[in-house]
C-alpha cells in the first residue's frame, strides 16, 4: 500500500473550515509538506512542518502533527472558492536519500 | 523574475518517437527532479540530480533518460521504450537534496 494516505475528495461550504487529513508510516521522516495544485498547473508549496513540532499556523492555514498516530492535517479557515484545488501531503524520509513520498492528493470542492 | 520554467506546456507525440521536455531554473539550485503525475495518484519520481553532471534513477526510470550538463537545465527525454508515456510531467528543484522542492508549471504529454 501507499506510504502516505489521503482521502480523494473533500466537500465544504464556502466560509466553513476545511480539514484535509493525511497519514504516513515512517517515523524517521524529517519534514512533512502540504502542496496545492490548481487545474493544469504545477504544485505550489503551501506550508511544511518539521517533525519535532506539533503545530504551525500561517494566516488561514493551520498544520497539526500527531507523531504518535503518524497523522498530519491541514486546516483552511474561512474556505474560499479560490481554495478549490488538489492538496498533496508529502513526507521527506531520511533513510531514502531525502526523497519525497507523496499521497494521492485530496480534491477540495467548494459548495456555494 | 526567478523561477522554474518548463516547455512546452502541451506536447503531442506519435507512437515510436522520442521527445524531450525542457526544464530550466534560475534559482541557482543544485538539485533538480522529474516527476510523473497520473490521475488519482501521487507523484512518482523518474530521475533526480543532486549536482551538475550527476543524476540517479528514481522509482520509474525505465523508458526515460536525462542529462545535467548545466546547473540550470535538466531535460527529460521520453523514449519510444516508455510503454505508457501519456501523463503530466513536473520538474522541481531545491537548493540542495535536503531542502524544500519548488515546482515548475508542468508539461502535458499526449501520445497519439
Amino acid at each position: 500500500g501507499e506510504d502516505v494516505e489521503q482521502s480523494l475528495f473533500l466537500s465544504v461550504r464556502e466560509g466553513d473550515s476545511s480539514v484535509i487529513n493525511c497519514t504516513y508510516t515512517d517515523s524517521s521522516s524529517t519534514y512533512l509538506y502540504w502542496y496545492k495544485q490548481e487545474p493544469g498547473a504545477g504544485l505550489q508549496l503551501l506550508t511544511y512542518i518539521f517533525s519535532n513540532m506539533d503545530m504551525k499556523q500561517d494566516q488561514r492555514l493551520t498544520v497539526l502533527l500527531n507523531k504518535k498516530d503518524k497523522h498530519l492535517s491541514l486546516r483552511i479557515a474561512d474556505t474560499q472558492t479560490g481554495d478549490s484545488a488538489i492538496y498533496f501531503c508529502a513526507e521527506k524520509k531520511v533513510d531514502s536519500n531525502y526523497q519525497l513520498i507523496w499521497g494521492a492528493g485530496t480534491k477540495l470542492i467548494i459548495k456555494p | 523574475d526567478g523561477g522554474i520554467t518548463q516547455s512546452p506546456k502541451y506536447l503531442f507525440r506519435k507512437e515510436g518517437q522520442n521527445v524531450t521536455l525542457s526544464c530550466e531554473q534560475n534559482l541557482n539550485h543544485d538539485a533538480m527532479y522529474w516527476y510523473r503525475q497520473d490521475p488519482g495518484q501521487g507523484l512518482r519520481l523518474i530521475y533526480y540530480s543532486q549536482i551538475v553532471n550527476d543524476f540517479q534513477k528514481g522509482d520509474i526510470a525505465e523508458g526515460y533518460s536525462v542529462s545535467r550538463e548545466k546547473k540550470e537545465s535538466f531535460p527529460l527525454t521520453v523514449t519510444s521504450a516508455q510503454k505508457n508515456p501519456t501523463a503530466f510531467y513536473l520538474c522541481a528543484s531545491s537548493i540542495d537534496p535536503v531542502d524544500t522542492q519548488y515546482f515548475g508549471p508542468g508539461t502535458r504529454l499526449t501520445v497519439l
